[in-house]
Formats: C-alpha cells, structure tokens, sequence
C-alpha cells in the first residue's frame, strides 16, 4: 500500500524567512507521480506541481522550489521569503496509477502560519 | 481555473437520511473523482469514474454509492447518512488522456453535517 507522510502538522514562521515542508512517501511502484496541493484558509484545493518518478531534477517556480530525492523518498517544497498570502494547508500527495486512472493517496497535511 | 462546481455547497442534515451530492463540469473530462477530507486523515479517495456508467470504488467507499449517467454529472451519495460521514467531501476532475498520468484539479467541497 501506499503512503506519505508529511511528519510536521504544523509549521510557524515570520515573514521573509524560508520555510521547507517536508514529504517522505512509500510505493512499490517504479513509475509514480508526486504533487503538491495547497489549501488557503478559503478551503480549496489548488494545485502546485507534478513531478514524476524519473525526473529528479530539482524545480523552481518564482518563490517555490522543490526537491525530490528517490534515493530517500522525499519530495520536499521550500518557500522563500515567506510571505503572509502563504498561509495555508499544503498537501503532498502520491498517485498510484492504473488502468482505469489512478488514485492519490495525501499525507496528512502541513499548516503554514506565515505572520507579519 | 477547471470548471468544477458542487453543490449543495453546505448541507446539515440527520442520521439515516439520504443524502446525494453532485459534482458537475465544463471541461469534458473523462475521469471524476469524490474524495472526503477529515482531521488528521488529509483527504482519500471515496469512489472514482473512468467514464459514463464506468466507477470504481476508492479507499473509504462503505456507505456511499455513486453515479454516472453523463460526462459532466457525477453524483454521490449517502444512502442513510451517519454522524461518521460528516465531513467535508471534495469532487476532482483529471486531465488524463490515454495511459498518461494525470493532474487532477479539483471542486470548491461541500460541508456535510450529520446530526
């Protein structure tokens, strides 16, 4: 079965430092995908990144940056220069593909309390 | 942003009711997905469609059914609701053509209180 966890439930920072959440997961599969969701405090869900398991490259996208390391399972999100619109809940999630589409499995989530 | 709404949006109601929520889309997009989110638990999957009249049961089905009788409806439901299903129950859509992987972007939820 398939699993992630993401071991801080709750992370608090002052604004403009960075903050990295950590993603550790468990699959059998050798082909997989990883995502990062975010969840302001208005409830939805958006989506941040997609990686796939043979592209470890590291991805940068403004102030988020990514790193997914397969030799330790992580998919790890860092924020630069934090900002108080970062408050939310992110997600990581793993999917676990099939024929008839594939199912997320999500860890737990990590609120981010970003204060002026 | 995907064309994803839910409703209703917001719904109390009481034990061994039933209750059905309904999920539709403008995208066109074969694949839907019901996922509930609670505490502690993140979100998981309840039931998923791969296509009209084509679902499958997810990780927490027991309890609900669902149903798909046109692209854009997808429509769950709780046949005697329980205070075990308040929740808050999110609908996805997936980009996913062929047998690539796919993003899957999801509704606004609908905030389900069980009495």
């Amino acid at each position: 079965a398939q699993k992630v966890t993401q071991a801080q439930t709750e992370i608090s920072v002052v604004e403009k430092e960075d903050v990295t959440l950590d993603c550790v997961y468990e699959t059998r599969d050798t082909t997989y995908y990883l995502f990062w969701y975010k969840q302001p405090p208005s409830g939805e869900l958006v989506f941040l990144i997609r990686r796939n398991s043979f592209d470890e490259q590291n991805e940068i996208s403004g102030r988020y940056s990514w790193n997914f390391q397969k030799s330790t399972s992580s998919f790890n999100f860092t924020i630069t220069a934090s900002q108080v619109v970062d408050s939310a809940v992110y997600f990581c999630a793993l999917s676990e593909e099939g024929t008839s589409g594939s199912r997320l499995t999500f860890g737990e989530g990590t609120q981010l309390t970003v204060n002026p | 942003d995907a064309g994803i709404t839910q409703s209703p949006r917001h719904k109390v109601t009481e034990t061994g009711t039933p209750v059905t929520l309904r999920c539709h889309q403008t995208e066109n997009h074969r694949y839907m997905y019901w996922y509930r989110q609670d505490p502690g638990h993140g979100l998981r999957l309840i039931h998923y469609s791969y296509g009209v009249k084509d679902t499958d049961k997810g990780e927490v089905s027991d309890g609900y059914s669902v149903s798909r009788s046109k692209t854009e409806d997808f429509l769950l439901t709780l046949e005697s609701a329980t205070s075990s299903q308040t929740s808050v129950y999110f609908c996805a859509i997936s980009d996913r053509t062929g047998i690539t992987s796919e993003t899957q972007y999801f509704g606004p939820g609908t905030r389900l209180l069980v009495l």
